[in-house]
């Protein structure tokens, strides 16, 4: 069975320091995808990066990039210079392939605070 | 751009009562998904849709019901409703690429206590 463990409940950073989420994931699929979102104190969840399990580089969009560690099972979210403005959960998701049909499986989430 | 819109945005519900939680986008997304958030917790998926007349559990289906008649509303019915469904509900589209890319997309989601 597919599974999304973040082991970290909640982190804090300085502002303008770079800050690592981590994320581990389990699947017998051998095709699957790795995506992060944020959701910020307003509620709603916004997609940041996808990766796929044959992509050969991490996946970059902007200040946040994917250390996607295959062998570790890992994928683990990068935000560079952070702002204030990151201060949000962050949730780690995996594809899932069953019956036919695309799913996503969510972890519990990481609580970020980024202090000026 | 719409993307995902979700109605009503807040509600309160005493325990029995039934509501619809509406949601439409206007991507063009054939699949479709209800997620509950639990305080301080992350996403179950509640029901999902493949496309028009499809629909399937997830994994917390039981009080829920869906229907999905157009490719852009997948309405969320509760009947009776119970405590133990007060929960932030999301609705979620997309169109997956393979196994692997299914970036979904969300609404802004339905906060929803039942007293």
């Amino acid at each position: 069975a597919q599974k999304i463990t973040q082991t970290q409940p909640g982190m804090f950073v300085q502002e303008k320091e770079a800050v690592t989420l981590d994320c581990t994931y389990d699947t017998s699929d051998q095709s699957y995808g790795l995506f992060w979102y944020k959701q910020p104190s307003s509620g709603e969840m916004i997609f940041l990066i996808y990766q796929g399990s044959y992509d050969e580089q991490n996946a970059t969009e902007g200040r946040y990039s994917l250390n996607f560690q295959k062998a570790r099972k890992s994928a683990n979210l990068v935000i560079s210079a952070s702002q204030l403005g990151d201060s949000a959960m962050y949730f780690c998701a995996l594809s899932a392939f069953s019956g036919g049909y695309n799913k996503l499986i969510f972890g519990a989430g990481t609580r970020l605070a980024v202090h000026p | 751009n719409a993307g995902v819109t979700q109605t009503p945005k807040f509600r309160i519900l005493k325990i029995g009562q039934s509501m619809t939680l509406q949601c439409a986008q206007d991507m063009n997304h054939n699949y479709m998904y209800w997620y509950r958030q639990d305080p301080g917790m992350g996403l179950k998926l509640i029901y999902y849709s493949v496309g028009a007349g499809i629909t399937d559990k997830g994994e917390v289906p039981n009080g829920y019901n869906v229907s999905r008649s157009t490719t852009e509303d997948f309405p969320l019915r509760l009947e009776l409703a119970a405590p133990s469904q007060t929960s932030v509900y999301f609705c979620a589209s997309s169109s997956p690429i393979g196994r692997a890319k299914n970036i979904q997309y969300f609404g802004a989601g339905t906060r929803l206590s039942v007293l």
